[in-house]
């Protein structure tokens, strides 16, 4: 079955260090994206790729890096200059077509202490 | 501002009866889409529907529907015939511009909490 991959589901961390988080699917999509969630909140953009090897920044860019070297990959960075990193993180793609709705991954909650 | 409105943080409903969630937008693009996502206690967000801002009919999908509103520019989401694995959190999300010329990526609201009672 196709699909989108997160993993972990939980990471635990210690304060100052960087730590990826995996993203991969098999669903032949074009565009992936990284999200987080707060308690409470919706979700917030990361960063966006539309291609490979290219992406840009969302809303909430700073402190994350992304790559984007296959189709099928989107690992997130968080770096310890993200000044509050713990969160749920929760990757997504979708065809690059009109009405096409963003597949979520399972996410991954980061504890960072 | 913000883009996606979702002005009722929780909602109770009975078990087989119907409930509405609230969505309100706020965009100047003439072309949008409107989604609704489901998101259980598990984490995984599940998409619902879509309502293209073109769209003639009120977008259905199976006990789901879509009660959309242009000129108000409201999207509310109807579930019929509530079930107890219908409890979650429900999350309204947009999309601006057509899809190759847009960033693609959706905006989301604060999201609804959905409870039913048995």
């Amino acid at each position: 079955d196709g699909g989108i991959t997160q993993s972990p589901k939980y990471l635990f961390r210690k304060e100052g260090q960087n730590v990826t988080l995996s993203c991969e699917q098999n669903l032949n999509h074009d565009a992936m994206y990284w999200y987080r969630q707060d308690p409470g909140q919706g979700l917030r953009l990361i960063y966006y790729s539309q291609i490979v090897n290219d992406f840009q920044k969302g809303d909430i860019a700073e402190g994350y890096s992304v790559s984007r070297e296959k189709k099928e990959s989107f690992p997130l960075t968080v770096t310890s200059a993200q000044k509050n990193p713990t969160a749920f993180y929760l990757c997504a793609s979708s065809f690059d077509r009109e009405g096409s709705p963003l597949h979520f991954g399972n996410g991954t909650r980061l504890t960072v202490t | 501002a913000q883009k996606i409105t979702q002005t009722q943080p929780g909602m109770f409903v009975q078990e087989k009866e119907a409930v509405t969630l609230d969505c309100t937008y706020d965009t100047s693009d003439p072309s949008y889409g409107l989604f609704w996502y489901k998101q259980p206690s598990s984490g995984e967000m599940i998409f619902l529907i879509y309502q293209g801002s073109y769209d003639q009919q009120n977008a259905t999908e199976g006990r789901y529907s879509l009660n959309f509103q242009k000129a108000r520019k409201s999207a509310n989401l109807v579930i019929s015939a509530s079930q107890l694995g219908d409890s979650a959190m429900y999350f309204c999300a947009m999309r601006e511009g057509y899809y190759g010329g847009s960033q693609g990526n959706l905006i989301f609201g604060k999201g609804t909490k959905l409870s039913v009672k048995p």
